[in-house]
């Protein structure tokens, strides 16, 4: 497995109540991607980040934010957590290029009562 | 705006019997499609991309422009094929990003 870890690995959490999900990287790629997953709709894309500070939006960043101060970490913030952002949270990295290639992390499972 | 679709959410075969799972994608330009595989209590990871042309765990899949699709095909399941399995796709204009599709849960019966 590339050097890639998740923490918290499990979390159950309160609706309204901010929750930070850290991703972590030893493999000092420049990619680095917030999926979650949901049975029926895959895993999709929330926010990701092509550098230290450089991050964009992915297709449901709603209520997510997110922070990049250094390269190996990548950090995913709920501001008010609710019950639809129940998921299986997934980091992934990728170093870019024509050949490039996405490496997941184990995931962390966010349950918002 | 580019998309994947996965028709079967299930699918279920018997070991020795060959088995395809299917891929459908949507997208105007030249796409760059991959075969993403998370085996049980596993991480994500990949099982093939069309522009190596290999086969990954007795494993193909061809990439067909004209019926947009890009099916995962193998002529003999063993059990340790059973997996869910997602397809992707990395648009021209994507960069990094890629695009998955919903997936598909395989289960290899004995």
């Amino acid at each position: 497995d590339a050097g890639i870890t998740q923490s918290p690995r499990h979390k159950v959490t309160e609706t309204g109540t901010p929750v930070t999900l850290r991703c972590h990287q030893t493999e000092n790629h420049r990619y680095m991607y917030w999926y979650r997953q949901d049975p029926g709709h895959g895993l999709r894309l929330i926010h990701y980040s092509y550098g230290v500070k450089d991050t964009d939006k992915g297709e449901v960043s709603d209520g997510y934010s997110v922070s990049r101060s250094k390269t190996e970490d990548f950090l995913l913030t709920l501001e008010s957590a609710t019950s639809s952002q129940t998921s299986v949270y997934f980091c992934a990295i990728s170093e870019g290029g024509r050949t490039d290639t996405q490496y997941f992390g184990p995931g962390t499972r966010l349950t918002v009562l | 705006a580019q998309r994947v679709t996965q028709p079967e959410k299930l699918l279920s075969v018997f070991k020795g019997a060959p088995v395809e799972l299917k891929c459908n994608y949507s997208y105007s330009g030249s796409p760059e499609l991959f075969w993403y595989v998370q085996y049980s209590r596993q991480r994500l990871q990949l099982l093939l991309r069309h522009i190596s042309r290999e086969s990954i765990k007795g494993f193909t899949a061809d990439l067909n422009k004209g019926e947009t699709s890009f099916h995962l095909k193998k002529p003999f399941a063993q059990e340790e094929d059973s997996a869910m399995y997602y397809c992707a796709l990395r648009a021209e204009t994507s960069g990094s990003r890629l695009t998955f599709g919903e997936g598909t849960q395989l289960t290899v019966n004995p």
